[in-house]
Parts: C-alpha cells; structure tokens; sequence
C-alpha cells in the first residue's frame, strides 16, 4: 500500500514552453502533498505544501508564478513549470502524507527529471 | 526553524561490516517525528526507520537501528552486515508531524564495496 506515482519520470522541453507534471497517491487519500527539487549530489528542497482544495503554501524564495501546484483532487496534485528556462532542468519529487495519520511519514513518487533546453 | 545537520557527506565499508551514519538536529520542541530515507541510484525515496522522540526505546527494523539521544538531539543510524544493496544517499529528516512539512539533512553517501 501507499504508492505514489509521478508521471511523466523524465521529460524534455524547449526554453520558454511550460511542463506539467503529475502527482498521483494510487491506494490511499492524500490531503496534503509536498513538491521538493533536487539537485545533483544534493539533498531535496522542499518548494511547495501542497493541500487538496486550498492555494499552496510555497516556501521563501520559490517563485509561485512560475512552479503552478494545484491539488484538485484527496489523489493527484500538479506541478506545472511555466516558461521554463535551462536553470529549472532539475529533479522534481512529489511526497503524499496519508489523510488521517499523524507522524509525518511521507510517501514519495518517483520523481520526474526536467531537462529544458 | 527546524534544522537537521549530516556531517558525513560520504563513507565506505566493506560488505558485512557495521556503518554508523550520524545525524543531529535542532529544536525546541519536545514532540516530533525523525525519519531515515534511503535514495539508491533509482532515485526513488524509500523509508528506513522512523522514532517517535516520545519514545525512550531506540528503534529497529531487522538490520537497522538507531542511537537517539534526545537531550543531544542526537539520531544515528547504525547498518550491521551491509549488503551491496545497502549502497545509497541516507537522508535524515525531521517532522513535527501532522501536516507540517518534513526537513531533510544533507545526506551521507554509502557506499558498500564487495
């Protein structure tokens, strides 16, 4: 139980065109939902809280213009990088926490490499 | 703010060896959430062990376990008989639980050589 699914795993783009990515919790309702980036070598950065039918919470320095999170739906939530340019190639990784559970415990997707040329 | 500090950015064993990996964090909370994530090379994050700071009793699961030493703020992860498979990004993390976001350490490379 408890996966999460991304899609699409890796995904090429022209500079300026946009990029939506998926976030799918496939067995369990996931009222909140965190997009993290993570460069090579280096540890994830959370951008984004991302809660079912309220705006995201995004963390100081992310631009909420430009990384759209909306979270329609207890089991998908979307990431979508607009205009993107070559500095946002990177890899995106969504985590879900289970509706109802109070540890913290995050179930993560598996990722979704940008490569904007 | 919550922070959580990795000072070993890499390490290397020898397979069936014991590996610690050190973690310390800041709070001032009393309860909260620690976490080890394991990245392999798949990139997919993959739950280790978790420890409730409520709990005095450090947590195991088969060949893992934890040195958590509250008053130190102290959350070690110890690995005994390695495996090649054990080979990875080791992620520390911190969470007050609920719906509050979950902080991440730097990580500690491992690498398990045959």
């Amino acid at each position: 139980g408890a996966v999460v699914s991304q899609h699409p795993s890796w995904v090429i783009c022209k500079s300026g065109t946009s990029v939506k990515i998926e976030c799918r919790s496939l067995d369990f309702q996931a009222t909140t939902m965190f997009w993290y980036r993570q460069f090579p070598k280096q540890s994830l950065m959370l951008m984004a809280t991302s809660n079912e039918g309220s705006k995201a919470t995004y963390e100081q320095g992310v631009e909420k213009d430009k990384f759209l999170i909306n979270h329609a739906s207890l089991t998908l939530s979307t990431l979508t990088v607009t205009s993107a340019h070559p500095e946002d190639s990177s890899f995106y990784i969504c985590s879900a926490k289970l509706a109802g559970e109070h540890t913290g415990e995050l179930f993560f997707g598996e990722g979704s490499r940008l490569t904007v040329l | 703010a919550q922070t959580v500090t990795q000072s070993q950015p890499e390490m290397s064993v020898q397979e069936a060896e014991t590996v610690t990996l050190s973690c310390t964090y800041d709070t001032s909370e009393n309860n909260y959430y620690l976490f080890w994530y394991k990245q392999p090379p798949s990139r997919q994050m993959i739950l280790v062990i978790r420890q409730e700071a409520y709990k005095q009793q450090n947590a195991t699961e088969n060949r893992f376990s934890v040195n958590f030493q509250k008053a130190a703020k102290s959350f070690s992860l110890k690995i005994s008989d390695s495996q090649l498979g054990d080979t990875a990004m080791y992620f520390c993390a911190f969470t007050m639980g609920g719906a509050q976001k979950l902080v991440f350490g730097q990580g500690t490379r491992l690498t398990i050589n045959p």
